[in-house]
């Protein structure tokens, strides 16, 4: 069975310093992986997803992303934090042949002037 | 350019009563899905929608009923309400294959007194 575990439910940073948010997933097949971020009282917007191809996978807002087959890992940084960073992070996993995706529980990070 | 449109965004239900959430999409995907939402526990899935007329069940389906008529509504009933049902509600759709993302609303906080 696939999951997604994220390390850390809440994460902070200063302005300015490295985002880092970890993801670990278990899945019997190659997955496909994303990150959301969702604003206060919003929906989930996709930031970035991996399919297949090259491992390091951009996205928008300045975020990336690594999948990292050996260590079964999709860490999500950033290199510089922003004050509008300050969200909640969703890492997610999908196979192919399964419609549904499953989520991690969250990372909310907070990012200190 | 509308996207995945949730109705209604608030709600507050006694114990008992009944109520039916709506997720329009205009995007003429093949694939819809309900989450909740819960705090320290991610995005559940409720039920879900591989098609005009099809239904299955996610992780987390007791309690709730859903329909899909047409393609683009698909509509999440709880004919019972009860406390633990209070969450924030998500509808998702999503047109392709594994790599393919979702795209959310903006979702629907009930409250079940």
């Amino acid at each position: 069975a696939q999951s997604v575990t994220q390390l850390g439910s809440h994460v902070s940073v200063s302005e300015g310093a490295l985002v880092l948010l970890r993801c670990n997933y278990s899945s019997s097949v190659p997955p496909y992986l994303f990150w959301y971020v969702q604003y206060p009282n919003q929906g989930l917007q996709l930031l970035l997803k991996y399919t297949t191809g090259a491992t390091l996978v951009k996205g928008i807002n300045g975020f990336e992303a690594e999948f990292k087959k050996s260590e079964t890992s999709f860490h999500l940084t950033k290199p510089s934090a922003h004050m509008s960073d300050a969200a909640e992070y969703f890492c997610a996993v999908r196979m192919d042949s399964s419609y549904k995706l499953i989520f991690g529980s969250g990372t909310r990070l907070l990012v200190r002037p | 350019n509308a996207g995945v449109t949730q109705t209604p965004k608030f709600r507050v239900l006694k114990t008992g009563q009944s109520m039916t959430l709506l997720c329009a999409q205009d995007m003429n995907h093949e694939y819809m899905y309900w989450y909740r939402q819960d705090p320290g526990m991610g995005l559940r899935l409720i039920h879900y929608s591989v098609g005009e007329g099809t239904t299955a069940k996610g992780e987390v389906p007791d309690g709730y009923n859903v329909s899909r008529l047409k393609k683009q509504n698909f509509l999440l009933g709880l004919e019972s309400a009860a406390p633990s049902q209070t969450s924030v509600y998500f509808c998702a759709s999503s047109g392709g294959q594994g790599g393919s993302g979702y795209t959310f609303g903006s979702g629907t906080r009930l409250t079940v007194v």
